[in-house]
């Protein structure tokens, strides 16, 4: 099976810089992604790790650990905005390795206060 | 414009009723999804394809229903066997190769 963990709510200032960590534990890991979804509507896709290492875009900053089932993903220059529940996924291979999944995690709720 | 359409946005069940959620996409893509979203909780996979006139079984398909019979098309029917309807329902598609999902805007389903 696989287990994803995320803290289940953060709050952050206007400006300011947040981590959001998402911890996994999975056979067969081939990827992990994070999306941004805003109450009641559809989850959007941020960004996309398969090595290990930091993948940046924009405000937005993604980070890999394969060996600690680890990843953040790092928000800089906080917008009243990017309140949103995050996202983590991992994907991996079904045992018969036939095909390939999202697992998601149950998200994280953040708050950003002016 | 390229997207993925969900309707209806809200919709009603009642109890014993069967009822279908529509999910059409003009992106060209092999693979649709079908998860369902509970409040607090994260998304669960209840169907995919990958190719038309192929579908296989998500964590919790029990109590739902798909077909693809044309690409652009995977329609999800919610039957009366699902004891417990209420949710968010997104559906979601990707490019067979890349897993990269893009979602519609959804439906939330009630139980009157």
């Amino acid at each position: 099976g696989q287990n994803i963990d995320q803290p289940t709510e953060m709050t952050a200032t206007e400006g300011a810089i947040v981590q959001i960590n998402c911890t996994y534990q999975t056979s067969g890991f081939n990827g992990l992604f994070w999306y941004q979804q805003h109450a009641g509507e559809a989850p959007t896709f941020l960004s996309y790790n398969v090595l290990d290492g930091l993948e940046e875009k924009g405000r937005f900053s993604s980070f890999l650990s394969r060996s600690k089932g680890y990843s953040y993903l790092l928000l800089k220059e906080l917008q009243m905005k990017d309140s949103a529940s995050y996202l983590c996924a991992v994907r991996a291979r079904f045992s018969s390795g036939s095909a390939r999944q999202l697992t998601f995690g149950s998200g994280t709720q953040l708050t950003v206060l002016p | 414009d390229g997207g993925i359409t969900q309707s209806p946005k809200y919709l009603f069940r009642k109890e014993g009723q069967n009822v279908t959620l529509s999910c059409e996409q003009n992106l060209n893509h092999d693979a649709m999804y079908w998860y369902r979203q509970d409040p607090g909780q994260g998304l669960r996979l209840i169907y995919y394809s990958q190719i038309v006139n192929d579908f296989q079984k998500g964590d919790i398909a029990e109590g739902y229903s798909v077909s693809r019979e044309k690409k652009e098309s995977f329609p999800l029917t919610v039957t009366s066997a699902q004891k417990n309807p209420t949710a968010f329902y997104l559906c979601a598609s990707s490019i067979l190769t890349s897993d990269i999902q893009y979602f519609g805007a959804g439906t939330r389903l009630s139980v009157l």
